[in-house]
C-alpha cells in the first residue's frame, strides 16, 4: 500500500509555461513534506519542503501547495525552463521536530520541459 | 562545504557474494539514512543512524545491515545477495534527531548490479 502516490509518471510542458506536479498521500499523520529533484546517476537534490501547519510555501520559480483536507500537495514550477527536466519526487515524514531520516517516497514524475 | 560522499559508485556482485557499501555524510551531520532506489519501486528506505544506533528500519529482510561509527560514517551491508538487489542505494545525511523540519542530503549513490 502506497502511503504517497505520484499518478502521473511523466508530464510534458512547454519551456515558459506552469509545470503542476502532483502528489497525494494517505496517512493523516504526515505533518513534513518535501519535494526532491533527480537528475539521471546523481542523486536526489531537495527542492522546496512545507509543514503541516501551512497551506503555501514559496522559493523563487517554485511554489508547494498543502491541502490537508484533500491530503494533497502541489509543486507549481513558474515559468518552467529546459534545466528543470528531471523526476520529481514527493516526500512526507511524521515528525516535524524529530528524525528525517525517513522519508516515504512517492514514485516521481518525469518532467520534460520542451523549449 | 564537501557533500555526501559514496563509495564505490559502482560495482557488479555474483549471487550469493556479500557487499558493503560506505557513506560519509556532509561535515557536522550526525544522522545518516540509506535508501533502495529501483525503476519498480521507487525509492525505499531501509534504515537510519544516530549516534551509532539504529533509530528507525523498514521493510527490508534480515540480509539488509548497516552501521554507524563514532566519526559519523556509515556502511551498509547486503549479504547472500539476489538478482533483485540490483539497484541504486542512496545514502543520506542530516543534523540529526530534534532539529525541527531538518533536510536531509542524499550523495550520488552506489549502483549495484547483481549477475
Amino acid at each position: 500500500d502506497q502511503q504517497v502516490k505520484q499518478n502521473s509518471p511523466s508530464l510534458s510542458v512547454q519551456e515558459g509555461r506552469i509545470s503542476i506536479l502532483n502528489c497525494d498521500y494517505t496517512n493523516s499523520m504526515f505533518d513534513y513534506f518535501l519535494w526532491y529533484k533527480k537528475y539521471p546517476a546523481e542523486g536526489p537534490t531537495f527542492l522546496i519542503s512545507i509543514s503541516s501547519i501551512k497551506d503555501k510555501n514559496e522559493d523563487g520559480r517554485f511554489t508547494v501547495f498543502l491541502n490537508k483536507s484533500a491530503k494533497h500537495l502541489s509543486l507549481h514550477i513558474v515559468p518552467s525552463q529546459p534545466g528543470d527536466s528531471a523526476v520529481y519526487f514527493c516526500a512526507a515524514s511524521v515528525g516535524y521536530g524529530g528524525s528525517q531520516g525517513n522519508l516515504i517516497f512517492g514514485k516521481g514524475t518525469k518532467l520534460s520541459v520542451k523549449p | 562545504k564537501a557533500g555526501v560522499t559514496q563509495t564505490p559508485r559502482y560495482l557488479i556482485k555474483t549471487r550469493g557474494q556479500q557487499v558493503t557499501l560506505s557513506c560519509s555524510p556532509i561535515s557536522g551531520h550526525r544522522s545518516v539514512s540509506w535508501y533502495q532506489q529501483t525503476p519498480g519501486q521507487g525509492l525505499q528506505f531501509l534504515f537510519e543512524y544516530f549516534s551509532e544506533t539504529q533509530r528507525n528500519k523498514g521493510n527490508f529482510p534480515g540480509r539488509f545491515s548497516g552501521r554507524q561509527f563514532s566519526n559519523s560514517r556509515s556502511e551498509m551491508n547486503v549479504s547472500t545477495l539476489e538478482l533483485g538487489d540490483s539497484a541504486l542505494y542512496l545514502c543520506a545525511s542530516s543534523l540529526g534527531w530534534g532539529s525541527s523540519g531538518n533536510t536531509i542530503y542524499f550523495g550520488e549513490g552506489s549502483w549495484l548490479t547483481v549477475v
